[in-house]
Formats: structure tokens, sequence, C-alpha cells
């Protein structure tokens, strides 16, 4: 069955830069969510998107900033990093009749050296 | 607001013995209660959920919960720890609002050893 896709999967960026993860959600998955997981951390959701509007957000820095595309796929974009936003980030999608369950991208780990 | 709380933040048995990862719950709403699987340097893996259809829940590689409204708690067991169990559990709660994010446990080190 098709999964979650995201990419890339590894990253490795340098203080201040900025970076771009995407992701590809299961086929006929119309809303999306970014989770980040710091080291032996449990994930944080950050934001979500449902039919290409904003549908909830949490603990996003405003460094951070997502959309969702008319194909459903979405982009997590993040400037100036820091040191601290070292982490691995998920994506998960849930399909329009069963909005409650969230299948779970293998995720990107992003390091910020 | 939903919480989940898990009692124990590394466990160890051994390979065929019986697994119990605890993990309780707060909730206003009647919850929708999930528990995923994180093997290392892998994505998360959903294992069970509960969502009110049944107490008893069944999900895949023969683990199992039980949803207990009394003691507000959500327990995942497994009858024979494998070595493959290895991995760290969370369990997560719903938002409840549709499209909801998911609440996360602060996560149970599965340790198996032979």
């Amino acid at each position: 069955a098709a999964g979650v896709i995201q990419s890339p999967r590894h990253l490795i960026k340098e203080k201040r830069e900025t970076a771009t993860l995407k992701c590809y959600p299961i086929p006929r998955h119309d809303t999306v969510y970014w989770y980040q997981q710091g080291p032996g951390q449990d994930p944080q959701f950050l934001i979500s998107f449902y039919e290409k509007m904003q549908s909830d957000k949490g603990s996003i820095p405003d460094r951070f900033s997502a959309q969702q595309f008319s194909d459903y796929h979405s982009e997590l974009n993040m400037s100036s990093l820091e040191l601290g936003d070292s982490a691995l980030y998920f994506c998960a999608s849930s399909p329009l009749a069963r909005t409650d369950t969230q299948y779970f991208g293998p995720g990107t780990r992003l390091t910020v050296l | 607001a939903q919480s989940v709380t898990q009692l124990d933040s590394h466990v160890s048995v051994s390979e065929g013995t019986p697994v119990l990862l605890r993990c309780n719950y707060s909730s206003s709403y009647s919850p929708s209660l999930f528990w995923y699987v994180q093997h290392p340097n892998k994505g998360l893996q959903l294992l069970l959920k509960y969502t009110s259809a049944a107490t008893l829940v069944k999900g895949i590689n023969g683990f199992e919960a039980e949803f207990k409204k009394s003691e507000t708690s959500f327990h995942l067991t497994k009858p024979s720890a494998h070595m493959s169990d290895a991995a760290e559990y969370f369990c997560v709660v719903s938002d409840n609002l549709p499209r909801g994010k998911l609440i996360f446990g602060q996560g149970t080190e599965l340790s198996v050893k032979p």
C-alpha cells in the first residue's frame, strides 16, 4: 500500500540557512499534519492543512511557514535556522472518511550545524 | 484539554514473556486513543486505535490494548515478547476535533532481552 512520502530523508544545513521539507500524502488523503521530534523527545504538533487551508496551528516558530498545494502535497519552509531546529520532522496524512487516524511518513532528519 | 501520561519511561522484558506498557489519559470527552511504535531511526507506525466501538482493541503484531474509563487507562499488552518488539512506544490522544492534532505521551522504551 502507498505510504506518506517525505523528502529529503536527511538534510544538513548551517545556522541562518533555509530549508524546505516536502510531504506527499497517501492518495485520497486530504489533510496533512507536520510534527517535530527533538532528540529524546515526543513528537510535537506544528501545523496542519485541509483542502489547502491551514486547519490548526501548534508551537510553530514564526521563522517557519508551510502550505498545501492543489495536488495535496505540502511543504514546510524553515528560515534563519538555529541549532535547536535540529530534529526529526514528520508529516502525517489522514483520509476524508477517517479524520481521526493519521498515517506518518518516515520523517526528515534535519541537522543544523 | 486532552493529555496522556506514560507511567514508565523504560521497560525491559525477556523474550517470550508478557509485555505491559502503561498509559493514563485525561480527556473532557470520549477520547480517541492510539498506540504508535517507533523503531530506531524509523517513522511512526500505528499499532492500534480506540474510538469507542469496543473496549478491547486488537492491533498489529499481537499487541492489544484495553480502554478502562473508570481507571482512565489504555494499557498496551502482548502475551509474548519478541526481539523485534524492541522500540519506542507512544500512547497518543487525539484533539477530539475534526482533523485534530495528536498529543503524544513521553514514550516508553521497550527492551527485549534474549
